[in-house]
C-alpha cells in the first residue's frame, strides 16, 4: 500500500515563472491537503480539495491555486513565483472533510532565485 | 485569529529522562488535538489524537494530556531515546488542522 507520494522532489526556479507540484494521495483517502513550511515553521494551510473542489483555504494569495483529479490525485500551481515563496510544500491526504489525521507525503523542496 | 505556542524552540534532555513538552492555543476550540512528529526533510507523521472530553492518552511511551480550561496540552515522552529526537508538532484541530511551529528534542546518548 503506496503512502501519499508527491513529484517533484526538489525544483529550482526564478522569480516570476510558475510552477506545478503533484501529490498522489495514501490509497482509500479522498482529501487532500495542501501545506506551506518555511524553515524552522510549522507547516501553514494553504488549501484542501475533496471532490475535485476547494472546500477550504488557508490566508494565501490567488497566485496559489489548485486541482484535483477524479482519482484523487492534486496538483498546486503556483504563479508569479516570489523568492518568500521558497519552502518545503508538503501534501497531505486523509478520509473526508474536516481536520481528520493527516497523513503526509516527503515533500517538494522549492527554491526561487 | 487562532494562535498556537509550543514551548521552546528546542529542548536538551539526557538519555532514559522524560521530555515535556507543551502546547497553548488561544481564540479558539477544537475538537481535538493531534500530535506529529517530523524528522529533518520529511513530513510530519502523525503519533496520537486527544478528544476534547478526554483528559489523557497513552500510546507505548507517550501520553498526551488535553486541558480545554487552560487550553493547554502537554506531550510527554518517558524513557526517552536518542532516536526520539526530532521535531513534535501540535494541531489543535476543528475544521482543519492548524500546526504551531514545532519544538525540537534532542536527546543527549
Amino acid at each position: 500500500d503506496a503512502g501519499v507520494t508527491q513529484s517533484p522532489t526538489h525544483l529550482i526556479k526564478t522569480r516570476g515563472q510558475q510552477v506545478t507540484l503533484r501529490c498522489s494521495p495514501k490509497s482509500g483517502h479522498d482529501t487532500v491537503s495542501w501545506y506551506q513550511q518555511a524553515l524552522g515553521q510549522g507547516p501553514q494551510f494553504i488549501f484542501q480539495y475533496y471532490e475535485e473542489e476547494e472546500r477550504q483555504r488557508g490566508n494565501f494569495p490567488d497566485r496559489f491555486s489548485g486541482h484535483q483529479f477524479p482519482n484523487y490525485s492534486s496538483e498546486l500551481n503556483v504563479n508569479a513565483l516570489l523568492l518568500g515563496d521558497s519552502a518545503l510544500y508538503l501534501c497531505a491526504s486523509s478520509l473526508g472533510l474536516a481536520g481528520a489525521t493527516q497523513y503526509f507525503g516527503p515533500g517538494t523542496r522549492l527554491l526561487v532565485l | 485569529s487562532q494562535k498556537i505556542e509550543q514551548n521552546s524552540e528546542a529542548l536538551n534532555i539526557q538519555e532514559g529522562k522524560t521530555a515535556t513538552l507543551t502546547c497553548n492555543y488561544t481564540n479558539y476550540s477544537p475538537a481535538y488535538l493531534q500530535w506529529y512528529r517530523q524528522d529533518p526533510g520529511r513530513g510530519p507523521v502523525f503519533l496520537l489524537l486527544i478528544r476534547e472530553n478526554e483528559k489523557e492518552k497513552r500510546k507505548e511511551r507517550l501520553k498526551v494530556t488535553f486541558d480545554t480550561t487552560l487550553k493547554q496540552s502537554l506531550f510527554h515522552i518517558t524513557a526517552s531515546q536518542p532516536a526520539d529526537s526530532a521535531t513534535y508538532l501540535c494541531a489543535p484541530t476543528s475544521n482543519n488542522l492548524f500546526f504551531g511551529t514545532g519544538t525540537r528534542l534532542t536527546v543527549i546518548p
